[in-house]
């Protein structure tokens, strides 16, 4: 069976701090990786998604992620946290390369002034 | 732009009232999803659907049903809505590699 956990429920940096958000998968088989944005009474929104090829992956508003086999891990990354950053993020790994999507619990991200 | 709606943003339903959640897609997607959020689970999926009439269970189907007779169109039925269904419910669309979602319905039930 496939999962995903993402370390921290509640994540808090500086504004114009490194952001870094992690994402552990377990897979049979290399997976389709995933992070998904939600801001505050949105549905999600794709950041960005390593499906094969380069395992450095960059996405919208700054952030990427790096597809890490070995470690099994796909941390997101940004470099200087903005205000508006703030949000729920979640990691997700699809299942078997199918079309059904497993998602973490969520990280929401909290940016200090 | 891929346009995923809902019908409602929010709904205050009574307990044992049967529930319709509508969603549309706008992008001739074959696949349509059914999910739950609640606080310190993440995303859950109760129904997805594949082709019109068609459907298939997913992690917590127990409570709801589906019905997809045309393809912009999949709605989630609640047959007698229960307190722990209060949550809120996103449909999304798409293929293996991207899904587009919706933005949300927060279903609360009395």
């Amino acid at each position: 069976a496939q999962s995903v956990t993402q370390l921290g429920s509640h994540v808090s940096v500086s504004e114009g701090a490194l952001v870094l958000l992690r994402c552990n998968y377990s897979s049979s088989v290399p997976p389709y990786l995933f992070w998904y944005v939600q801001y505050p009474n949105q549905g999600l929104q794709l950041l960005l998604k390593y499906t094969t090829g380069a395992t450095l992956v960059k996405g919208i508003n700054g952030f990427e992620a790096e597809f890490k086999k070995s470690e099994t891990s796909f941390h997101l990354t940004k470099p200087s946290a903005h205000m508006s950053d703030a949000a729920e993020y979640f990691c997700a790994v699809n299942r078997n390369r199918d079309d059904k999507i497993i998602f973490g619990k969520g990280t929401r991200l909290h940016i200090l002034p | 732009d891929v346009k995923v709606t809902q019908s409602s943003r929010y709904l205050v339903k009574r307990t044992g009232e049967k529930v319709f959640l509508e969603c549309v897609q706008d992008m001739d997607h074959e696949n349509m999803f059914w999910y739950r959020q609640d606080p310190g689970l993440g995303l859950r999926l109760i129904y997805f659907s594949y082709d019109v009439k068609m459907k298939e269970k997913g992690d917590i189907p127990e409570g709801y049903s589906v019905s997809r007779e045309k393809k912009e169109r999949f709605s989630l039925i609640l047959e007698s809505a229960s307190t722990n269904q209060t949550s809120m419910y996103l449909c999304a669309s798409g293929y293996t590699d991207t899904q587009y979602f919706g933005p949300g319905t927060r279903l609360t039930v009395l």
